[in-house]
């Protein structure tokens, strides 16, 4: 079955460092997500990206935050300066299609990666 | 802004089972509900997607309800197992456009053998 990956699954990092996530969605899918879940608290939106562009954000989604698809098959976010309170699981999602069609927007998500901010 | 609450927060049932859990969110303009099952330390898989204009959905042992208008959705699980056992989430749309999933604290179920 078509699966999400997501490297690394776990990433230690020091504070005010750059840290880049990488996502490969499942392939014939057209839109791609980022969430995050600080521990013991509930999954948060982050970022859609449709057609090389953002399609939505949330406030979370600051200007510490990028993300972009640098070639046909991999989906990264990147957060350029981090904080302690970065430190989260950060997941990728696809979905085959957006809005207009029954079921279109199933999201598969990847397993995740814990970013470990100290 | 969408707010979605989970009840209960915790379950625990002998297996075998039938059990229902309950989400409510505040903003009925959505596209449409997700119900996610998420395992310790894993990804979310995606359980059962309703669309705003349905009612139910049905995959095998589960069932998923939605009330737009009252903002509620339950899902049903029949005859439960401990391989059910997990953290299960209700995932409304922030508004009828339908890009951004607004997730609940969720449901932590133990199914007892």
């Amino acid at each position: 079955e078509p699966e999400v990956t997501q490297t690394p699954s776990h990433q230690v990092t020091q504070m005010g460092q750059e840290v880049i996530l990488r996502c490969v969605p499942i392939s014939n899918h057209l839109y791609f997500y980022w969430y995050r879940q600080i521990l013991g608290q509930k999954v948060e939106f982050l970022v859609s990206f449709y057609n090389n562009e953002i399609s939505e954000k949330s406030e979370i989604f600051d200007d510490q935050f990028s993300v972009e698809r640098p070639d046909g098959s991999n989906f990264t976010l990147k957060i350029r300066s981090t904080k302690l309170e970065d430190s989260a699981m950060y997941f990728c999602a696809s979905s085959e299609i957006g809005q207009g069609l029954s079921g279109a927007n199933v999201l598969t998500f990847g397993a995740g990666s814990r970013l470990t901010v100290l | 802004k969408q707010e979605v609450t989970q009840i209960p927060a915790a379950l625990s049932v002998p297996e075998g089972e039938n059990l229902v859990l309950n989400c409510s969110f505040t903003d009925s303009a959505i596209y449409n509900l997700q119900w996610f099952r998420q395992d310790p330390g894993k990804g979310l898989t995606s359980l059962l997607l309703i669309q705003s204009s349905q009612r139910e959905q049905t995959s095998g042992r589960l069932n998923a309800s939605l009330d737009k208008s009252s903002g509620r959705s339950t899902l049903y699980i029949a005859a439960s197992q401990p391989g059910d056992s997990a953290t299960y989430l209700c995932a409304p749309t922030r508004d009828n456009y339908g890009q951004n999933f607004v997730f609940g604290p969720g449901t932590r179920l133990s199914v007892l053998p």
